[in-house]
């Protein structure tokens, strides 16, 4: 699986958007981009995931780049709740299982 | 949907013991669950695959006489963590993918064991 490049942490203050990137320059065509997050003593929780086209969903909007080199994750109003590590992750669909790499530590600041 | 629960959440015991993870798939069957370790602030590392009715394939280094897995049925995997020394100490956490899905992959809440 390609890797991927994080920042190792963020801050956002509450309420406004935050705009996760995530680099991955070496991505092949049928890598699929996912986001999971995970919260202080708790597993990985899926936030979103796509291929090539920008995804919307009830918990965040996964923007990709044209190239799909990088992408972002935007979370539209950060809760104190959405302080986690967020980790952006490469498979495809003959991959086994996911390679967890960093992530970046989001802190919201209220 | 897509629940994947882990059972204990948290585990205390003494050096030598052998401690037995549930990884159970609620509402969906799971022929492919996986077995990851995390220590504290690092990631989470990849232990094992586990395949129903067959044996689980281990990462590079995870001693499968140490960490014996079992799936039995599509929906329960189990991971016994043999004669457990303080090194063992450590964030297990599960994770299941539905059958014939591939794509997203459902985490459990994780088993915090620490081994006096």
């Amino acid at each position: 699986d390609a890797k991927t490049t994080q920042p190792n942490s963020m801050e956002s203050n509450e309420e406004e958007p935050v705009h996760l990137p995530c680099n991955h320059s070496t991505i092949s065509g049928t890598d699929y981009i996912h986001w999971y997050r995970q919260l202080p003593s708790q597993g990985p929780e899926y936030v979103i995931h796509g291929l090539t086209s920008n995804v919307n969903n009830r918990m965040a909007s996964l923007a990709i780049a044209e190239d799909r080199k990088s992408s972002t994750l935007i979370l539209h109003r950060a809760t104190l709740r959405d302080a986690a590590v967020y980790y952006c992750i490469l498979r495809d669909n003959y991959g086994q299982n996911f390679v967890f790499g960093p992530g970046t530590r989001l802190s919201v600041l209220p | 949907g897509a629940v994947v629960s882990q059972h204990p959440s948290r585990v205390i015991c003494k050096s030598g013991t052998s401690v037995k993870i549930e990884c159970r798939s609620l509402d969906f069957q799971a022929t492919t669950m996986f077995w990851y370790r995390q220590f504290p602030k690092q990631s989470l590392m990849l232990m094992a695959t586990s395949n129903e009715g067959s044996k689980a394939t281990y990462e590079q280094g995870v001693e499968k006489d140490k960490f014996l897995i079992n799936h039995a049925s599509l929906t329960l995997s189990t991971l016994t963590v043999t004669s457990a020394h303080p090194e063992d100490s450590s964030f297990y956490i599960c994770s299941a993918r539905r059958t014939g899905e591939v794509q997203p992959q459902h985490f459990g809440d994780g088993t915090r064991l620490s081994i006096l």
